[in-house]
């Protein structure tokens, strides 16, 4: 079992659609949690942390069940600009970063 | 932006000869890594510093080797590259261990 899966996709929506993408975690000892985003061909980049209580900023609605290790973004209102990879990423083992594969997001006019 | 710069941004080589890739950085940031994507396996860490001249293996460190002389440089080393080592590679740096922030890549095709 991969260390953090998520679904590949690709979610195929049209412009102004709700999507959500889910990420489980296999160690229950991880204990900080992200969302990164990686357009084609570039570097991941930091979209938001994600906290206990649940986060918000703007469009982006990230949720935590520790219970569950599951891990959730929302994403409202989609814009042409959000079409790209989503990673889900938790930590391991010394605090090292496990990334999932990621999620493919595109958005159509 | 976070300021970290990858050298060179893309490289050609041929088998079996020594590849040096080089990370730098302008945030004074204790930690830097550096990470190898590959379709179907996503960001592996190869290994990663936590200092100056401190520095540890990640998941797939084989035939690589890493040195850090200076807080801001951060260098990766193929000793004798494979085809297997065709990949993007990834420098990234934390401040907090945590959060982290990529360079633009280094694409290496080992021929």
């Amino acid at each position: 079992r991969k260390e953090v899966e998520q679904d590949p996709g690709p979610f195929n929506v049209p412009e102004g659609a709700t999507v959500a993408f889910n990420c489980t975690y296999s160690n229950s000892a991880s204990q900080s949690f992200f969302w990164y985003r990686q357009d084609c061909r570039k570097e991941p980049k930091l979209l938001m942390s994600v906290y206990s209580s649940g986060n918000e900023d703007g469009r982006f609605t990230a949720q935590l069940n520790r219970a569950s290790q599951y891990i959730s973004l929302l994403i409202r209102d989609s814009k042409l600009s959000d079409s790209a990879t989503y990673l889900c990423v938790v930590t391991g083992q010394g605090g090292k970063l496990i990334f999932g594969q990621g999620t493919e997001l595109s958005v159509k006019p | 932006d976070a300021g970290i710069t990858q050298s060179p941004r893309h490289k050609v080589t041929e088998t079996g000869t020594p590849v040096t890739l080089r990370c730098h950085q302008t945030e004074n940031h204790r930690y830097m890594y550096w990470y190898r994507q590959d379709p179907g396996h996503g960001l592996r860490l190869i290994h990663y510093s936590y200092g100056v001249k401190d520095t540890d293996k990640g998941e797939v460190s084989d035939g690589y080797s890493v040195s850090r002389s200076k807080t801001e440089d951060f260098l990766l080393t193929l000793e004798s590259a494979t085809s297997s080592q065709t990949s993007v590679y990834f420098c990234a740096i934390s401040g907090d261990r945590y959060e982290q922030y990529f360079g633009p890549g280094t694409r290496l095709t080992v021929t």
